[in-house]
């Protein structure tokens, strides 16, 4: 149990629909940052945030979008869904957001499926 | 544009045998690189990494070697185990990108007896 959690687990919707997917970080991590993972692909990096704040946007679809919450806790937010969005869809959370890599393991969650119909 | 290749999609390996995975990258500002293991229905979890300072780093019966020349890096399983089996993710990062990993597409792992 990496300490990390999300929610739901699993998500089935239509084309069109808007969802919302949950991440809790591990006790004392600041950064939180999300990953898809399509079929077949390797995770592709969307957006991390770092104690509220965005720090580094990766390849994020314009019908995405995330925030992080006073508590720390971090939503993404996918709208217009189309149905290539179906994928896996990771959490992460770090220590920090010091940018040396030694320092910044980054421990992911158990994933949330999304399915899109 | 694939930055991070690992080439094989799947492995078989003997119990007790060693098992190398592989990994490629194209992007030569890649400073750090990690490994990590992914077992159905959980996430990635971290496994090992190497700094591009170091040509080897080694954690008990699991070791990654770094050719820079090359832009390959290769993580040696010995010996190698049933609870090993596992899809193998190499990632790369590079300093000052607030640790965004880019990940390879994953090498499953099987491990039989």
């Amino acid at each position: 149990d990496s300490g990390v959690t999300q929610t739901p687990k699993h998500l089935i919707t239509a084309t069109g629909q808007r969802v919302t997917l949950r991440c809790s970080p591990r006790s004392g991590d600041l950064s939180v940052y999300w990953y898809q993972q399509s079929l077949d692909q390797g995770l592709q990096f969307l957006i991390q945030y770092y104690n509220g704040e965005e720090r580094a946007k990766g390849n994020i679809l314009e019908r995405f979008s995330a925030q992080q919450f006073p508590d720390l806790h971090s939503e993404l937010n996918l709208s217009s869904l189309e149905l290539g969005d179906s994928a896996l869809y990771f959490c992460a959370s770090s220590v920090g957001a010091s940018g040396r890599a030694l320092e910044e393991t980054q421990y992911f969650g158990p994933g949330t499926r999304l399915l899109v119909l | 544009d694939q930055q991070v290749k690992q080439n094989s999609p799947s492995l078989s390996v003997q119990e007790g045998r060693i098992s190398i995975l592989n990994c490629d990258y194209t992007n030569s500002m890649f400073d750090y690189f990690l490994w990590y293991k992914k077992y159905p229905a959980e996430g990635p979890t971290f496994l090992i990494s190497i700094s591009s300072i170091k040509d080897k780093n080694e954690d008990g019966r699991f070791t990654v070697f770094l050719n820079k020349s090359a832009k390959h890096l290769s993580l040696h399983i010995v010996p190698s185990q049933p609870g090993d089996s596992a899809v193998y993710f190499c990632a790369a990062t590079y300093t000052g990108t607030a640790s965004k990993l880019t990940f390879g597409t994953g090498t499953r792992l099987q491990v039989t007896l």
